[in-house]
């Protein structure tokens, strides 16, 4: 069954730096999400990209925050300065059905802001 | 904007026995309303999950309802085992050009 892969499984980043959580949605969705759960709490959404650009973003996405679809099959996550409360997992996900609708997600990337 | 309310947060039965998990929305313009489940380690995977102008959706041991009145939906899982053990996730979404929100979880723990 296809599925979203994401890499690292696990990043750990010092205060300060950038990161970028890749992932690799499945082959035929058109719309692409990133969301983040803080340890115990909601699953909270990030931000949604069809046809290139951003279609919906929260206000957690804030301008450290940018999102981009490299090339034909990835899709990454790029924070700029990492803070501590960036700590979280942070999953990716993808559709075929228009925004919102039967999302399948990826394992997650769990971010450690030290 | 939409605010999902779950309940409970944690859920503990008997195998066998049933699990039934509420949920609250706040915008009535929601009409879209699946449920995740979170097993540990691995992201949300739908299991199932209902739109706004049906009242009722069964999967198996598992089913849906949906009050557009009251605004609440609920899930249904019968015959529960072992493996049904996971955190449980609503969440509720306008379809078009809106975010999904989710509701906090409920930890389900079935009991050999």
């Amino acid at each position: 069954e296809p599925e979203v892969t994401q890499t690292p499984s696990h990043q750990v980043t010092q205060m300060g730096q950038e990161v970028i959580l890749r992932c690799v949605p499945i082959s035929n969705h058109l719309y692409f999400y990133w969301y983040r759960q803080i340890l115990g709490q909601k699953v909270e959404f990030l931000v949604s990209f069809y046809n290139n650009e951003i279609s919906e973003k929260s206000e957690i996405f804030d301008d450290q925050f940018s999102v981009e679809r490299p090339d034909g099959s990835n899709f990454t996550l790029k924070i700029r300065s990492t803070k501590l409360e960036d700590s979280a997992m942070y999953f990716c996900a993808s559709s075929d059905r228009g925004l919102n609708e039967k999302l399948f997600f990826g394992s997650g990337t769990q971010l450690s802001v030290l | 904007g939409e605010n999902v309310e779950q309940h409970p947060s944690t859920l503990s039965v008997q195998e066998g026995d049933s699990a039934v998990i509420k949920c609250t929305y706040s915008d009535s313009a929601s009409n879209y309303f699946p449920w995740y489940k979170q097993e540990l380690g691995k992201g949300p995977q739908l299991i199932i999950d209902i739109r706004s102008n049906v009242g009722e959706k069964k999967d198996q041991r598992i089913a849906v309802t949906l009050n557009k009145t009251a605004k609440h939906f609920s899930l249904h899982i019968t015959e529960t085992q072992p493996e049904d053990s996971a955190v449980y996730f609503c969440a509720a979404s306008i379809t078009v050009g809106n975010d999904m929100r989710f509701g906090a979880g409920t930890r389900l723990t079935v009991k050999p």
